[in-house]
């Protein structure tokens, strides 16, 4: 069993719509759980972040983490074309431990 | 004013040359990484230093070797390039604090061995 799984997709929605992203993974000594975004022959760059169980809201992300089912969302509201990226669910211990990132899901908002 | 920065982008090669890819990051962090993402967008981790000591060495072939001179600068010297070798090699850097790091990615290096 691989530590984090994410569907790749790819997923394609209409402009306006609720995404949810979602990954699962194996190792209960994860602590932070991250959120990259790529944007096609780009590098990963940090979308949000949560430490440990519960909400975040920014803008129109929200992220989620339910550490009793090992379980990580990310909701977008009202999607636009521009959120048409890969996104990549990264978790870690934190520290000098290193991030392990999900096989990343492809997203596309069409207008 | 570029964050971390990788040379070449694009690097396109023979099976068994021996090449090497730069990274330079001007944000003061004291970690650097190097990841490989395949063609199936899958981003996996091979090394990190942290002022300039080897702290993360996952499961990689000897003939991948980082090198970092200063904490600025960590490059990647590949020997004996193989087909299997090809994939967008990035480059990151982070400050450590002891809890949640943000890891600031550059452009990425394309590969491509033939």
């Amino acid at each position: 069993q691989k530590e984090v799984e994410q569907d790749p997709g790819p997923l394609s929605v209409p402009e306006g719509a609720i995404v949810s992203l979602n990954c699962t993974y194996s190792n209960s000594a994860f602590q932070y759980f991250m959120w990259y975004r790529q944007y096609s022959r780009k590098g990963p760059e940090l979308l949000m972040y949560t430490y440990s169980s519960g909400n975040k809201e920014d803008g129109r992300f929200t992220a989620q983490v339910d550490k009793s089912s090992k379980y990580i969302s990310l909701f977008i509201r009202d999607s636009q074309p521009s959120d048409s990226a890969t996104y990549l669910c990264a978790p870690s211990k934190g520290g000098y431990n290193k991030l392990i990132f999900g096989a990343g899901t492809r997203l596309a908002v069409h207008p | 004013d570029t964050a971390v920065s990788q040379t070449p982008k694009y690097l396109v090669t023979q099976m068994g040359n021996d090449k090497s890819i730069k990274c330079e990051q001007n944000l003061g962090h004291d970690t650097m990484y190097w990841y490989k993402q395949d063609s199936k967008k899958f981003l996996k981790i091979m090394f990190s230093y942290n002022n300039k000591e080897l702290i993360i060495n996952e499961t990689v072939p000897n003939r991948f070797s980082p090198k970092s001179p200063d904490k600025a600068h960590l490059n990647l010297h590949i020997n004996s390039l193989e087909l299997g070798d090809s994939a967008v090699y990035f480059c990151a850097s982070s400050q450590e604090t002891g809890g949640f790091d943000e890891q600031y990615f550059g452009p990425g290096t394309r590969l491509t061995v033939t």
